[in-house]
């Protein structure tokens, strides 16, 4: 069955840069979109962006637009995250999520454990 | 941009009981909404995707429904598992989440 492996967690200075993998098993790959969710500490779930893995299109939160990216990698089968000028409120769990669809913008149905970024000076 | 305004952010039942937690979108979308459940330390799961599908291996006491600009999810003989925070999530041209319901069982 799809599974969803991230990177481990991640402690980095204001401005700085993060960059956070999603490796993928268990079905076609190139199939299927992906999405990166976050959520600060006790807070609420946060989309930042959408990704094909099929055309590499991209679809980017507003909020995020300019200070993220999101890229693929066929021949390993995972997905890339950065984030860039970081500030102390982007503090949280981030998240991958696979659609539930192929070939569309859907809902996600199998999700990353998580990888942690702590943004302190 | 459509808002997903969710409610009640918490909310406390007895085992056996009928819970509903209730999404209303800003404006008229369509039935691109997909419920999840987030226990603590977790990532989400999903439950129901396009309002009132129930996801494959979800108990059938959970399910979805709409009416108009409202999604309600539903669980039914609320069981001690069940406790848990509760996301709606719109996915049209963009992915919105709901503010997220805490269920806690008395």
């Amino acid at each position: 069955q799809a599974q969803l492996l991230q990177s481990a967690a991640e402690v980095k200075e204001p401005g700085a840069s993060v960059r956070v993998s999603c490796k993928a098993s268990g079905y076609t790959f190139t199939d299927y979109g992906f999405a990166w969710v976050r959520q600060a500490p006790g807070q609420g779930l946060e989309w930042l962006g959408w990704i094909s893995t099929y055309n590499t299109y991209t679809v980017y939160a507003p909020k995020f637009q300019g200070r993220v990216t999101m890229t693929t990698d066929t021949s390993t089968t995972t997905v890339y995250m950065e984030l860039r000028s970081l500030r102390s409120d982007d503090t949280g769990m981030y998240y991958c999520a696979k659609d539930r669809a192929p070939r569309r913008l859907d809902c996600f149905d199998v999700w990353g454990q998580g990888t942690m970024v702590t943004v302190s000076s | 941009d459509i808002q997903m305004t969710q409610s009640p952010s918490t909310l406390s039942a007895s085992v056996g009981d009928r819970v509903t937690i209730t999404c209303r979108a800003s404006r008229g979308v369509s039935r691109w909404v997909a419920w999840y459940q987030q226990k603590p330390g977790k990532a989400p799961k999903l439950l129901i995707y396009k309002a009132s599908n129930l996801e494959r291996g979800v108990p059938s006491r959970f399910s979805g429904s709409e009416s108009g600009t409202e999604f309600t999810l539903t669980i039914n003989n609320l069981q001690p598992d069940d406790s848990a925070t509760y996301f709606c999530q719109l996915y049209d041209s963009f992915w919105t989440f709901g503010q997220g319901t805490k269920v806690e069982i008395k």
